[in-house]
């Protein structure tokens, strides 16, 4: 089975500050992990995804993930924070295999100040 | 990638009756995922719906309450039985397409139970 925890469902940060949001995950197969963004009333957005090639993986707006095994983690970050990146953050897991679905956490509100 | 029409985008329903939602996919996928996103929270699992059985449940959701139909490649609905307000949330279904494929989503039905 997997699931995935997200540590601190509030993350505050200036603008122009580093963004970390964190994501540990569990799972008895090689995953694949992703990253969504939820804008209010707005539907989901893949940022990036993991599914075995580099571990290093670069997404939209700036994004971008490490997935460590040895840590079983997978942290998005992004070097500086901009006012629209404020938004819910969603970190989530699946398999691998086909026809598995996704398994989120819980979810990280990213606030932005000026 | 596929492409999701989701329908109803909204609805406003009495409690105690039903709602269907559907899904049409513009290509032809074996495994369709519904979610249910509550208000405020991350997205929970329905259920995953297989061309031609039943669909499986995860722990929590019940086949009188979430009934799932599935009658061919590129179509499936999910139906919210017995509405009560506490059933009021976004439900989403979404399909992948293969191992390194990603995952799409349909755009979600927002309900709302008075």
């Amino acid at each position: 089975a997997q699931s995935v925890t997200q540590l601190g469902s509030h993350v505050s940060v200036s603008e122009g500050a580093l963004v970390l949001l964190r994501c540990n995950y569990s799972s008895s197969v090689p995953p694949y992990l992703f990253w969504y963004v939820q804008y209010p009333n707005q539907g989901l957005q893949l940022l990036l995804k993991y599914t075995s090639a580099a571990t290093l993986v670069k997404g939209i707006n700036g994004f971008e993930a490490e997935f460590k095994k040895s840590e079983t983690s997978f942290h998005l970050t992004k070097p500086s924070a901009h006012m629209s990146d404020a938004a819910e953050y969603f970190c989530a897991v699946s398999g691998g295999q086909a026809g598995t679905a996704l398994i989120f956490g819980k979810g990280t509100t990213l606030s932005v100040s000026s | 990638s596929a492409v999701i029409s989701q329908k109803p985008s909204r609805d406003i329903c009495q409690r105690g009756t039903s709602l269907t939602i559907q899904c049409q996919v513009d290509s032809q996928v074996t495994m369709m995922f519904w979610y249910r996103q509550q208000p405020g929270q991350s997205l929970t699992l329905i259920a995953t719906a297989n061309q031609g059985s039943e669909a499986t449940y995860e722990s929590g959701f019940v086949i009188d309450k979430f009934p799932i139909s599935r009658p061919n490649l590129t179509f499936s609905t999910l139906t919210v039985s017995n509405l009560s307000p506490e059933d009021s949330s976004i439900y989403l279904c979404s399909v992948t397409q293969g191992k390194n494929a990603g995952y799409t989503f349909g755009s979600g039905t927002r309900l709302t139970v008075v």
